[in-house]
Parts: structure tokens; C-alpha cells; sequence
């Protein structure tokens, strides 16, 4: 069955650095890949999708990769600010190209 | 646009007890689902509706847990009897198709003691 992996649970950082988020997956391979963030009480928001005959999205302060032989995807914040703080998801469409299955999530802290 | 609107928005029940909770999604969205995040995990997928029809509920636990979309707009989630284990924030999304980014509601949280 599909399974995905956010290699770590909570990731601290200092304000102006840059966070890696690593998203790790197995036994499919996916169309793209989707990251959300999700603050405390509120559902996740789209961040970006990525397909899999791209290597590489930006958006802003955000980059993403999705490499397909690792099957890995990497999110970047770059240049990181306190309100970057939040759990990010990555989020992979199942098998039958339905419906995205959700991996744990890792918290991001961003000291000031 | 208005976002996806879910209600109430937090529930406490005693075990053995009935819930629904309520779904309206953006205008003109086809797909809506309906996620269950338990406290540190991601969202799992419970069901998945394409305007009325179910497209999948194969995780959607049948024996208590149901759902509806009656003309392809609003959705209800309805659990007959609640377990402790059910204890969770149940999350209505909806998306333009189903390979379109999702936008999700806020949540129910739902508490059963």
C-alpha cells in the first residue's frame, strides 16, 4: 500500500534561515505532489503542487523538488520568519488517482 | 470567495451517542471529502463524493460511520454509536475536480468521553 514519511516530527530554526522539509514515499508513484501548511485549530491551505515531470516549483520564499527515483520531495523556506511557524503536509494522490493521502506532518519553529 | 464552511464547530458526546456534523463547500466545487485528523497525524481520507455519487469510502468505517451529499452541494457526516477512538477533528474539503488543489473548512472537533 502507499506510504508516505516526514523523516522529522518538529524542525526548530533560527529567523533567516532556511527550513528543509523532507517528504519520503513508497510503493507507487505518484502524478504530483501537494504541500499544505496547517496552523493550531484551522484546516490545511494549498501551498504547491508539483508534477512528476517537474523537478522543481517556486513560489515566493517556497521551493519545492520532487525527485522521482529517490522518491523524495524537499520543501525550502528560505530567508524563514516566525510566522513561517506552523505544521507543513505533504500530500500525495492515491494509486487510483483519486483522492490525496496526507503524510504526518512536520512542525516548524522559527525563533526570532 | 467564500471558503468551505463546516458546523459546529467543536462536539462533546458520551460514547454510544449520535453526531452529525455539516459540510457546504465553495461554489462550483464538484469533488468534497471528508477527513479525520486525530491529534498528531495527518488527515485520512474517509470518503470522497464527485458532485452526489461516492467516488471512494473505502476507509470509511460502515458498521457506525455515514455520509451524504444530497444534490451534489451540501454533506453530512453522521457517526451512530461514537467510540472513544472517534475522538478526532473531522475536516470537509472540497476541490474544482479531483486533481485540483483541495481547500479545506476549519474542522469539527469532536470529543467523546
Amino acid at each position: 500500500s502507499q506510504k508516505i514519511e516526514q523523516n522529522s516530527e518538529a524542525l526548530n530554526i533560527q529567523e533567516g534561515k532556511t527550513a528543509t522539509l523532507t517528504c519520503n514515499y513508497t510503493n507507487y508513484s505518484p502524478a504530483y505532489l501537494q504541500w499544505y501548511r496547517q496552523d493550531p485549530g484551522r484546516g490545511p491551505v494549498f501551498l504547491l503542487l508539483i508534477r512528476e515531470n517537474e523537478k522543481e516549483k517556486r513560489k515566493e520564499r517556497l521551493k519545492v523538488t520532487f525527485d522521482t527515483t529517490l522518491k523524495q520531495s524537499l520543501f525550502h523556506i528560505t530567508a524563514s520568519q516566525p510566522a513561517d511557524s506552523a505544521t507543513y503536509l505533504c500530500a500525495l494522490v492515491n494509486q487510483a488517482g483519486t483522492a490525496l493521502i496526507f503524510g504526518k506532518g512536520t512542525t516548524l519553529s522559527v525563533s526570532s | 470567495e467564500a471558503g468551505v464552511a463546516q458546523s459546529p464547530r467543536y462536539k462533546i458526546i458520551e460514547k454510544r451517542q449520535s453526531v452529525a456534523f455539516w459540510c457546504n463547500p465553495i461554489s462550483g466545487h464538484a469533488t468534497l471529502y471528508w477527513y479525520q485528523q486525530i491529534l498528531g497525524q495527518g488527515p485520512k481520507l474517509l470518503i470522497q463524493f464527485q458532485n452526489n455519487g461516492v467516488v471512494d469510502d473505502s476507509q470509511l468505517p460502515k458498521d457506525r460511520f455515514s455520509a451524504e451529499r444530497l444534490k451534489g452541494v451540501d454533506s453530512t457526516l453522521k457517526i451512530q454509536p461514537a467510540k472513544l477512538e472517534d475522538s478526532a477533528v473531522y475536516l470537509c474539503a472540497s476541490s474544482f475536480d479531483s486533481n485540483s488543489p483541495l481547500h479545506f473548512g476549519n474542522g469539527t472537533r469532536l470529543t467523546v468521553t
